[in-house]
């Protein structure tokens, strides 16, 4: 059974690097597209971004210039940094597996969220 | 961006009901689309792919439907388990997520 573990500081002042990672067990990173999804307290989801186990990524728009997702497939696991980060990007953060081995098809597997909070 | 409209934003039911969510894209996405449950606290489940496929575990009595702009989620009789938050989402770049329908107990 796949399953997907966000880590990461779950305090990040104003202005810093938000820094987390997704470690995937029971199965290969190989082969399928990883990705950081975001909701914000009692709010709805935002995708961030989603790369594939070769390295090529795809991001939002609207945070592209503050995002880098990367993959460690020596340690079956991939990251997402944001920088400079506001009150507004205090949320849960989600890392989830695409199924089908394509990005069309949605998310099957994500991991319990991450609750990020921006505060001095 | 697409834009996805889901309706209604919150839905009182009884169990047995059926219960139709309709989510509505503002431009053509195919059949790009899925349906999600959450529960609080938890992480979205995947229910529908390709608008109409049934993702492998889900009751039969989830079903999905529709096209181009116009999607709908039913749940053929409502169960204690189902009350929960359903959104939809689109998949093409950048992918986006509906609002939302809140199902709650009537």
């Amino acid at each position: 059974q796949v399953q997907l573990q966000e880590s990461g500081p779950g305090l990040v002042k104003p202005s810093e690097t938000l820094s987390l990672t997704c470690t995937v067990s029971g199965g290969s990173i190989s082969s399928y597209y990883w990705s950081w999804i975001r909701q914000p307290p009692g709010k709805g989801l935002e995708w961030i971004g989603y790369i594939y186990y070769s390295g090529s990524t795809n991001y939002n728009p609207s945070l592209k210039s503050r995002v880098t997702i990367s993959v460690d497939m020596s340690k079956n696991q991939f990251s997402l940094k944001m920088s400079s980060v506001t009150a507004a990007d205090t949320a849960v953060y989600y890392c989830a597996r695409a199924a089908n081995y394509d990005f069309w098809s949605g998310y099957d597997y994500w991991g319990q969220g991450t609750l990020v909070t921006v505060s001095s | 961006d697409i834009q996805l409209t889901q309706s209604p934003s919150f839905l009182s039911a009884s169990v047995g009901d059926r219960v139709t969510i309709t989510c509505r894209a503002s431009q053509g996405i195919s059949s790009y689309l899925a349906w999600y449950q959450q529960k609080p606290g938890k992480a979205p489940k995947l229910l529908i792919y390709a608008a109409s496929t049934l993702q492998s575990g889900v009751p039969s009595r989830f079903s999905g439907g529709g096209s181009g702009t116009e999607f709908t989620l039913t749940i053929s009789s409502l169960q204690p388990e189902d009350f929960a938050t359903y959104y939809c989402q689109q998949l093409n770049s950048p992918q986006t997520f509906g609002g939302g329908t809140k199902v709650e107990i009537k």
